[in-house]
């Protein structure tokens, strides 16, 4: 089983659609759950940040950790054209450094 | 808003050449971390860095590569030889404590 399972889609929906992406894992010891947004050839760009389980909301963005079904979720909001990239969920133990990144999904919203 | 800068954004390079990849991580942050991208897959870490030493590192990391951070602002992966599997982009990314990292735009290395 992989540690991080994530759909690559590719997603497409209309402009003000709400949009739920979705990450499962195996790992339960991970602590630090992230959502990064990665435009073609750039860096991943944080988007949220959640410590252990619960939900956190910003703007338009609200990220969900459900640690007791290993599995998160990024909920957009309203969503836009500029919206358009692909989402990366990552994770963490507390006693690590590295991330472990998802392979991303491809999320295309039309206008 | 503070951010890391990698130099250069693509490098080109023969196999078999070495390359040093250079990084300015955002100016309080004392953790800093190197990953990379091969097209099409995901992001992978190489390393960790904290008080001028290596405090984790991953298989992909071998003897082929070292980071150093030669002065107070600059951090850098070389690749003593490069192959051409080394291909990829490169990220470099900072945190202040060891938790929530902040990632630069990436080198886009090309070893033909």
């Amino acid at each position: 089983q992989k540690e991080v399972e994530q759909d690559p889609g590719p997603l497409s929906v209309p402009e003000g659609a709400i949009v739920s992406l979705n990450c499962t894992y195996s790992n339960s010891a991970f602590q630090y759950f992230m959502w990064y947004r990665q435009y073609s050839r750039k860096g991943p760009e944080l988007l949220m940040y959640t410590y252990s389980s619960g939900n956190k909301e910003d703007g338009r963005f609200t990220a969900q950790v459900d640690k007791s079904s290993k599995y998160i979720s990024l909920f957009i909001r309203d969503s836009q054209p500029s919206d358009s990239a692909t989402y990366l969920c990552a994770m963490k133990l507390s006693s690590a450094s590295k991330i472990i990144f998802g392979s991303g999904t491809r999320l295309s919203i039309r206008p | 808003e503070p951010e890391v800068t990698q130099t250069p954004s693509h490098q080109v390079t023969q196999m078999g050449q070495e390359v040093i990849l250079r990084c300015v991580p955002i100016s309080n942050h004392l953790y800093f971390y190197w990953y990379r991208q091969i097209l099409g897959q995901k992001v992978e870490f190489l390393v960790s860095f904290y008080n001028n030493e290596i405090s984790e590192k991953s298989e992909i990391f071998d003897d082929q590569f070292s980071v150093e951070r030669p002065d107070g602002s600059n951090f850098t992966l070389k690749i003593r030889s490069t192959k051409l599997e080394d291909s990829a982009m490169y990220f470099c990314a900072s945190s202040e404590a060891e938790d929530i990292q902040y990632f630069g735009a990436g080198t886009r290395l090309s070893v033909l």
